[in-house]
């Protein structure tokens, strides 16, 4: 399966300030996820947003889906030291296989 | 939310042997789960899709006899990796999925660090 493309590869930040991950995809899609990866760890979901959703909150969580530009983007807002992690995008494919993006390591110093 | 369990979380075996990782929905069932393989940095990459009662999925490039997967009940996935080498070296994860008010997510395991010496 082919994989979506995410940006930036690696993302350095002090605490407090926003972090925003973008994610490209390929084919259509019927939802779009967000997951998020500790070190040597497993993944835990975030968030989903829907096919015909624009924006969607959870918390200091934000994601964007822009389907015609078949893209989506991620803003942690004031972040921790605890979000420092790898963030994935995952798009649900022919038997709900999902699809991950290359994902973004976050850094956020203190 | 949903608990996947992954067991072992870490397993080092000699080249040759064969190593069995679990993959146990612990409040649910799961007629299908999935099995991923990441390498360091590097994303997910789907390896088969394990249904209950019936033979794997693999994905292109994935070699089910060294891969065997067995999905006897609605709560257990296993996969063993045969005659392990050294470029099995990896971290396997597995998921299921839930399906809740319309939207399907995934639940994934803890993952398994396998290091083949």
């Amino acid at each position: 399966s082919q994989q979506g493309e995410e940006d930036p590869q690696a993302l350095s930040i002090q605490e407090g300030e926003n972090a925003t991950m973008n994610c490209s995809y390929k084919t259509s899609i019927n939802n779009l996820q967000w997951y998020r990866q500790n070190s040597g760890r497993g993944l835990v979901h975030l968030i989903l947003i829907r096919s015909n959703e624009r924006e969607k909150h959870s918390g200091r969580l934000r994601v964007t889906l822009d389907t015609s530009k078949k893209s989506s983007s991620l803003l942690i807002t004031a972040s921790r030291a605890a979000d420092t992690a790898s963030y994935f995008c995952a798009t649900d494919g022919t038997a709900s296989k999902l699809t991950f993006g290359t994902g973004t390591r976050l850094q956020v110093t203190l | 939310g949903a608990v996947v369990s992954q067991h072992p979380s870490r397993v080092i075996c000699k080249s040759g042997t064969s190593v069995k990782i679990e993959c146990r929905s612990l409040d649910f069932q799961a007629t299908t789960m999935f099995w991923y393989r990441q390498f360091p940095k590097q994303s997910l990459m789907l390896m088969a899709t394990s249904n209950e009662g019936s033979k794997a999925t693999y994905e292109q490039g994935v070699e089910k006899d060294k891969f065997l997967i067995n999905h006897a009940s609605l709560t257990l996935s296993t996969l063993t990796v045969t005659s392990a080498h050294p470029e099995d070296s990896s971290f396997y994860i597995c998921s299921a999925l839930v399906q809740s008010w319309g939207d399907t997510e995934a639940f994934f395991g803890q993952g398994t660090r396998l290091t083949v010496v």
